[in-house]
């Protein structure tokens, strides 16, 4: 299967642990994108790479999380101290070149902090 | 500055009769647009897309959109209903000029009654 992979698809920690998802892409896609899904609301944007450079990152998204995309290839979002209100779907999606490339979405992960 | 307003949260049709989901955007340049369907426990699939070329897009599974420039509109919709359409749709804008990070609407739940 050639498609986006999501790693773990699901993933129960208590709160104030640190958890860390992986993302691998389409292999020839330079763009890379996390979301953040939660019921009845449309994926909400956290982060977005350009190869390994991470290009953009909402203002919304807590300094409790980091993601790094270290060769350009698979990227890892870690949350770090969970909180409840960190229980979602997170998304990983990929696109190769230009403005009008659709974006190829993963399975997800998701969160439940307990 | 971009956005996108999905104008329904839930459509309820029967099967066989049309569907109609309502999408209104917002941006400073050419738009890109696009609508994903997600499944229940499924990842998020591309429909279709417009990208200023022919202004009536046509997709999969028999759905098609209508980009109407005066109206800042990219409705879409379906001749007839089938059980399987029974799903949340997500209509997103992504504009020239700016990053590379599209925006989502906050879904439309097409509902199908037999």
């Amino acid at each position: 299967d050639t498609g986006v992979s999501q790693n773990p698809r699901h993933k129960i920690t208590k709160r104030g642990q640190n958890v860390t998802f992986r993302c691998d892409p389409i292999s020839e896609h330079n763009r890379l994108y996390w979301y953040r899904q939660t019921l009845g609301q449309g994926p909400e944007f956290l982060t977005y790479f350009q190869n390994e450079a991470q290009l953009e990152k909402s203002r919304l998204l807590s300094d409790r999380f980091s993601a790094e995309r270290p060769k350009g290839s698979f990227s890892t979002l870690e949350i770090q101290r969970t909180e409840q209100g960190d229980s979602a779907m997170y998304l990983c999606a990929s696109s190769p070149p230009g403005l009008a490339s659709e974006q190829f979405f993963g399975p997800g992960t998701r969160l439940t902090v307990l | 500055a971009q956005s996108v307003t999905q104008l329904d949260s839930h459509v309820s049709v029967s099967e066989g009769t049309p569907v109609l989901l309502r999408c209104n955007y917002s941006s400073s340049y050419s738009p890109s647009l696009f609508w994903y369907v997600q499944h229940p426990n499924k990842g998020l699939q591309l429909l279709l897309k417009y990208t200023s070329a022919a202004t009536l897009v046509k997709g999969i599974n028999g759905f098609e959109a209508e980009f109407k420039k005066s109206e800042t509109s990219f409705h879409l919709t379906k001749p007839s209903a089938h059980m399987s359409d029974a799903a949340e749709y997500f209509c997103v804008v992504n504009t020239s000029g700016g990053s590379y990070i599209p925006t989502f609407g906050r879904g439309t739940s097409l509902i199908v009654h037999p």
